[in-house]
């Protein structure tokens, strides 16, 4: 069956412009998370989905992030204003539920120069 | 403050070989432990996990144990392949998995032939 998968691959912006980056998770899986890494970094948490709703935004870096999921399926993540250090590789997982044994995409790689 | 720490950023075994990869975590709410494989332009792959009231799980070449007094995990993986070469990420959970993984900075784990 087909896994997580993320769009774009690979996204160069020119700082101060606003990017959206999406995320296909498995289907039937109801919990979807965000992660980033930068470079040299372990992955870092941004947000959680149990289906539509996030219950706790406060893993988004600034307020320049946001990120909404429709349907229980599809979720974009949107950066605002892009800085230089907004670069990093974008990850999405999903699960069935909030259990623990998440599975990944193969990331968006963001460039902002 | 590094909840998550993975203090080797590489190591190098001989195929055949054990080898044995290291975590230590800090905060002693964490309940799940996770080590994900990851190759270079693909998202983490889940490999094994273990639950905080067991202290060892076992799936064929890989064995992880969980030390819960001296907050210290490892992986084992025996007999060590050519394939086992990738960036191995330590993660852990508290609570259900609604405040997402925290993961470990990563070791790269190289197979000498």
């Amino acid at each position: 069956g087909a896994g997580v998968s993320q769009s774009p691959s690979n996204k160069v912006t020119e700082k101060g412009k606003d990017v959206e980056l999406r995320c296909d998770p498995i289907s039937g899986h109801t919990a979807l998370y965000w992660y980033r890494q930068s470079l040299g970094q372990g992955l870092e948490f941004l947000i959680y989905f149990q289906g539509n709703s996030a219950p706790d935004k406060s893993g988004l870096p600034s307020d320049r992030f946001s990120a909404e999921r429709t349907g229980g399926s599809v979720s974009t993540l949107t950066i605002q204003r892009t800085q230089q250090e907004d670069s990093a590789v974008y990850l999405c997982a999903s699960s069935h539920g909030p259990v623990y044994e998440q599975y990944f995409g193969p990331g968006t790689r963001l460039t902002v120069t | 403050d590094q909840q998550v720490k993975q203090n080797s950023p590489s190591l190098s075994v001989q195929e055949g070989r054990i080898s044995i990869l290291n975590c230590d975590y800090t905060n002693s709410m964490f309940d799940y432990f996770l080590w994900y494989k990851k190759y270079p332009a693909e998202g983490p792959t889940f490999l094994i996990s273990i639950s905080s009231i067991k202290d060892k799980n076992e799936d064929g070449r890989f064995t992880v144990f969980l030390n819960k007094s001296a907050k210290h995990l490892s992986l084992h993986i025996v007999p060590s392949q050519p394939g086992d070469s990738a960036v191995y990420f330590c993660a852990a959970s508290e609570g259900g998995g609604a405040d997402g993984l925290t993961f470990g900075k990563g070791t790269h784990l190289i197979i000498q032939p």
